[in-house]
């Protein structure tokens, strides 16, 4: 089955910079790559999602980008907030949902 | 639409006894799945469904889990005898795949179980 790695499993970052997280999955069959957010004792939510014929792709602060030859894509948030403060889920399916383990974003103000 | 709707939110049962754990999905969605969530090991998918068939349950921890989907509109998650490793945030989510494959998934509220 898929297997799904997420870095860093936590990141602090000062209000207004970048953040970057970086997942990297093992199916090439996998077509599917979507951003979870989900905050403290909440449900997660979707924030951004790419498939596999595209490259790259861009939502306000928030990108995300796809390798699919080296099977890796990355969620890039700029000018953080601290509402960005939240555990983030990369993703990743052929037809069902493969979770990375998160990374705990901390923003500082 | 409501979304997903779970229940109950919270339980808090001991050892040996049965949980059921119910979602309704959204409607329209024909596909529905239970995942897990703990610390330890993250958000785990138990069960997929497919228009109330079972696809894949691979996730299934073990024969003390066991999941329906009777209608199109309902599945239950049942833990029996329920054990103290069983305590997570259980989360049923439902989403409907367009031409271009897996849709979104839309995540319930979740059950809390603690198993004391």
């Amino acid at each position: 089955g898929e297997n799904v790695e997420q870095h860093p499993s936590t990141l602090s970052v000062q209000e207004g910079d970048s953040a970057v997280i970086k997942c990297t999955y093992s199916d090439s069959a996998s077509n599917y790559f979507p951003w979870y957010k989900q905050e403290l004792g909440k449900r997660p939510q979707l924030i951004i999602d790419i498939r596999s014929n595209v490259g790259e792709k861009k939502d306000q602060r928030i990108a995300v980008t796809l390798n699919k030859t080296a099977k890796h894509f990355s969620l890039h948030i700029t000018e953080t907030q601290p509402e960005d403060s939240a555990v983030y889920f990369c993703a990743a399916s052929d037809y069902k949902l493969s979770f990375g383990a998160g990374t705990t974003v901390t923003v500082r103000a | 639409d409501a979304g997903v709707i779970q229940s109950p939110r919270h339980e808090v049962t001991e050892m040996g006894q049965e949980v059921t754990l119910r979602c309704k999905p959204i409607s329209g969605h024909n596909s529905l799945f239970w995942y897990r969530q703990t610390m330890m090991r993250g958000l785990e998918l138990l069960i997929y469904f497919n228009n109330n068939v079972p696809i894949d349950d691979s996730g299934m921890p073990e024969d003390r889990f066991s999941a329906k989907m009777p209608n199109a509109s309902f599945s239950t998650l049942k833990i029996q005898p329920s054990e103290p490793r069983d305590s997570a945030v259980y989360f049923c989510a439902s989403s409907s795949p367009g031409l271009e494959g897996t849709g979104e998934l839309f995540f319930g509220e979740g059950s809390r179980l603690t198993v004391l």
